[in-house]
């Protein structure tokens, strides 16, 4: 595997089942980050992990919860989500969270709340 | 308040023309940008960048022009080529963060 997977690549859940997402990256970078993009809107940064400590979280409901075992593994937890949850949710890293290094996505979970 | 704005949804091209796909923003403290290329089921993939020290940027055939008084920035792809039909992000981080601000996207078809 090379680059950044994610699984499952679709994912149907009810409003009151737990899921989690799994992100991998095989690029030995440093930070991971877990995006939102609703449809028609631009990509929402949700969390940045830096050395697996959490940099960011912005405003995200604590119905997601992130969790980030190691550098090149990123999860993110999922319960009693709203069906305005429903989105494709994009994982990717990067050499370091600073400025003007390339982030690397995955091919993100398109997720459906019902 | 979106700070980054694609105000084209789409932008259909004869193939073998210029498309400009176009960005604008609104903070004065973003320096970096970049634009990211996403075609259906796959996840975005950089394209290019321009640091706001520079106003041009070109790479094959693909140039990213930044005009910092205007909080403009655009991209021009030419010649058009089939291949490069998807959809285009731009995204802009400031010196004191990497955090990217990305806009919502603009669908580029490139017909033959």
């Amino acid at each position: 595997e090379t680059g950044v997977t994610q699984t499952p690549r679709h994912l149907v859940m009810g409003m009151t089942n737990k899921k989690s997402l799994k992100c991998e990256q095989h690029l030995g970078h440093n930070a991971m980050y877990w995006y939102k993009q609703s449809a028609k809107k631009p990509l929402e940064l949700m969390f940045v992990y830096n050395f697996k400590e959490q940099t960011e979280n912005n405003s995200v409901p604590s119905r997601f919860s992130p969790e980030c075992p190691n550098s090149s593994h990123l999860f993110l937890h999922l319960h009693t989500l709203q069906p305005e949850d429903s989105a494709l949710y994009l994982c990717a890293s990067s050499q370091d969270p600073g400025q003007g290094v390339e982030q690397y996505f995955g091919p993100g979970t398109r997720l459906t709340v019902t | 308040d979106q700070q980054v704005k694609q105000n084209s949804p789409s932008l259909s091209v004869q193939e073998g023309r210029i498309s400009i796909l176009n960005c604008d923003y609104t903070n004065s403290m973003f320096d970096y940008f970049l634009w990211y290329k996403k075609y259906p089921a796959e996840g975005p993939t950089f394209l290019i960048s321009i640091s706001s020290i520079k106003d041009k940027n070109e790479d094959g055939r693909f140039t990213v022009f930044l005009n910092k008084s205007a909080k403009h920035l655009s991209l021009h792809i030419v010649p058009s080529q089939p291949g490069d039909s998807a959809v285009y992000f731009c995204a802009a981080s400031g010196v004191l963060t990497g955090k990217l601000i990305f806009g919502q996207g603009t669908e580029l078809s490139v017909k033959p």
